[in-house]
C-alpha cells in the first residue's frame, strides 16, 4: 500500500504528557498538511510544509505544539502538556505542490485518534 | 433528497434516489474546491474537484456545480447506493478549510 500512513493509530496518555505522532506521506508528494478533527466536525488545518520548510501555522497550534518534516519526508507532531481538549483525531494528508494556491487534491491517512485521560 | 449545507447536517435518502448535498464557501477570491467522503474511522477520500472556471464538472454518478455568484457549491450523487453513506465536506482552497459536513445516510 503506497498511501498516506501514520503511526500510531490510537494513543492514550495521561493529562501533562508529552505524545508523538508520526506521518509518511506519499513518497512523490511535496506538501504534507496536519489537521485535526473533533466528533461531529469537519477537519481543522493545523500546519503545512513543502518539502521540509513548514510554510503556514494555524492560529490552533499553539505552543504545546510543534511539527517537523526534517528531511521533506516524513514528518512528526508533537504534543507537550497534553490536556484534556487535545483529544481529537490527527490527521495526516500529502499532495503534489505546484497546483492552485495551497490547495491541491489531498490524500489522507487513518489518522491518529489521541485520548487524553 | 437534498440538504441545506450546515443548516441541515443530515440528509436520509432510498436506494436508488439521487442525492444532492449543498455547501456554501466563505471567501469570494476562493478558485479551487474539493468535494471529501469520510467513512466512519476513516480519512477523507477525494471525490471531485471543480475550478472557479467551470461551473459543472461530472464525475462517475458524481457531478459538482459551483455558483460563483452567491458561493455555493453542490454534489449529486446519482442512484445513491449504501457504500455512499458517510460524511461530506467540501474545502476552499482560499484557507484549507473544511466545513463541518453533511452525513449521508442511505435506507435499502
Amino acid at each position: 500500500d503506497t498511501g498516506v500512513s501514520q503511526n500510531p493509530r490510537h494513543k492514550i496518555t495521561k493529562r501533562g504528557q508529552n505524545v508523538t505522532f508520526r506521518c509518511d506521506p506519499i513518497s512523490e508528494h511535496n506538501r504534507l498538511y496536519w489537521y485535526r478533527q473533533t466528533l461531529g466536525q469537519g477537519p481543522e488545518f493545523l500546519t503545512y510544509f513543502q518539502n521540509e520548510a513548514q510554510l503556514e501555522k494555524s492560529r490552533l497550534l499553539s505552543d504545546r505544539f510543534s511539527a517537523e518534516r526534517p528531511k521533506g519526508s516524513f514528518s512528526t507532531l508533537e504534543i507537550q502538556r497534553t490536556e484534556q481538549g487535545d483529544s481529537a483525531m490527527y490527521l495526516c494528508a500529502s499532495s503534489l505542490g505546484g497546483g492552485v494556491g495551497k490547495y491541491n487534491e489531498q490524500f489522507f491517512g487513518p489518522g491518529t485518534r489521541l485520548t487524553v485521560l | 433528497g437534498e440538504s441545506v449545507g450546515l443548516h441541515l447536517p443530515t440528509l436520509s435518502v432510498q436506494e436508488g434516489d439521487n442525492s444532492i448535498i449543498n455547501c456554501a464557501y466563505s471567501n469570494s477570491a476562493s478558485d479551487y474546491f474539493i468535494w471529501y467522503k469520510q467513512e466512519s474511522g476513516k480519512g477523507p477520500q477525494f471525490i471531485i474537484d471543480i475550478r472557479s472556471n467551470m461551473d459543472k464538472r461530472q464525475g462517475q454518478r458524481v457531478t459538482v456545480l459551483l455558483n460563483k455568484t452567491v458561493k455555493h457549491l453542490s454534489l449529486q450523487i446519482a442512484a445513491t447506493q449504501p457504500g455512499d453513506s458517510a460524511v461530506y465536506f467540501c474545502a476552499e482552497n482560499s484557507d484549507m478549510r473544511f466545513g463541518a459536513g453533511t452525513r449521508l445516510t442511505v435506507k435499502p
